[in-house]
């Protein structure tokens, strides 16, 4: 099984800050990584996938970046809405297990 | 407008069973593969199963195998998750979630339906 880790788990932020979150697999996973965005008491929404691509309507302050077993996500100017919890997930394995990283919560400095 | 709408959560004794619903609208819903994903209380995200779009392929999460039995009925516009043998564990908001190919990332979601497994 792939197992997916998040660092930091948490930060604290102002808005405008740049603020970068890593995650990493077990196994080299190509390309296959995806990052949603979560909000209290919501539905988790998808801002990049396939590492570096982003969603239609997604604003262009996020990024991603990475393959292999090492990625990334960033915010290049905080907004005051995009404080919330960010997962990262796996889509490699075959059969699937979609495994999502444990989050990383960004809260206000 | 693209959605995806949950129903049939509840409280349910451990060892019961629950029927989950998800109805899709504003996209042609027989062409896209589907899944659920469930998230306990406090907790993370956890994939629990997979449906291809015909639901001639099917895959679930070690966690659930045996217990959960997820179905579609593209003719309904309907996913569907038989969850039987509950324990406290599955405790959790359920949320059905559409597949984007080639990433394989779920690009549309429900709103979450709860569900408590308590005596």
């Amino acid at each position: 099984d792939i197992q997916m880790t998040q660092s930091p788990s948490s930060l604290s932020a102002s808005v405008g800050d740049r603020v970068t979150i890593t995650c990493r697999a077990s196994q080299s996973i190509s390309s296959y990584l995806n990052w949603y965005q979560q909000k209290p008491g919501k539905a988790p929404k998808l801002l990049i996938y396939a590492a570096s691509s982003l969603q239609s309507g997604v604003p262009s302050r996020f990024s991603g970046s990475g393959s292999g077993t090492d990625f990334t996500l960033t915010i290049s100017s905080l907004q005051p809405e995009d404080f919330a919890t960010y997962y990262c997930q796996q889509s490699y394995s075959t059969p699937p297990e979609f495994t999502f990283g444990p989050g990383t919560k960004v809260d206000i400095k | 407008e693209v959605q995806l709408v949950e129903s049939g959560g509840g409280l349910v004794q451990p060892g019961g069973s629950l029927r989950l619903s998800c109805a899709a609208s504003g996209f042609t819903f027989s062409s896209y593969e589907m899944n659920w994903v469930r998230q306990a209380p406090g907790k993370g995200l956890e994939w629990v199963s997979y449906i291809s779009s015909s639901g001639s392929t099917i895959y679930y999460a070690d966690s659930v195998k045996g217990r959960f039995t997820i179905s579609r009925d593209n003719a309904k516009n309907s996913l569907y998750l038989q969850m039987n043998s509950l324990r406290a564990e599955d405790t959790a908001v359920y949320y059905c979630a559409r597949i984007i190919a080639p990433a394989d990332a779920f690009d549309i979601w429900g709103q979450g339906t709860m569900v408590t497994v308590s005596s």
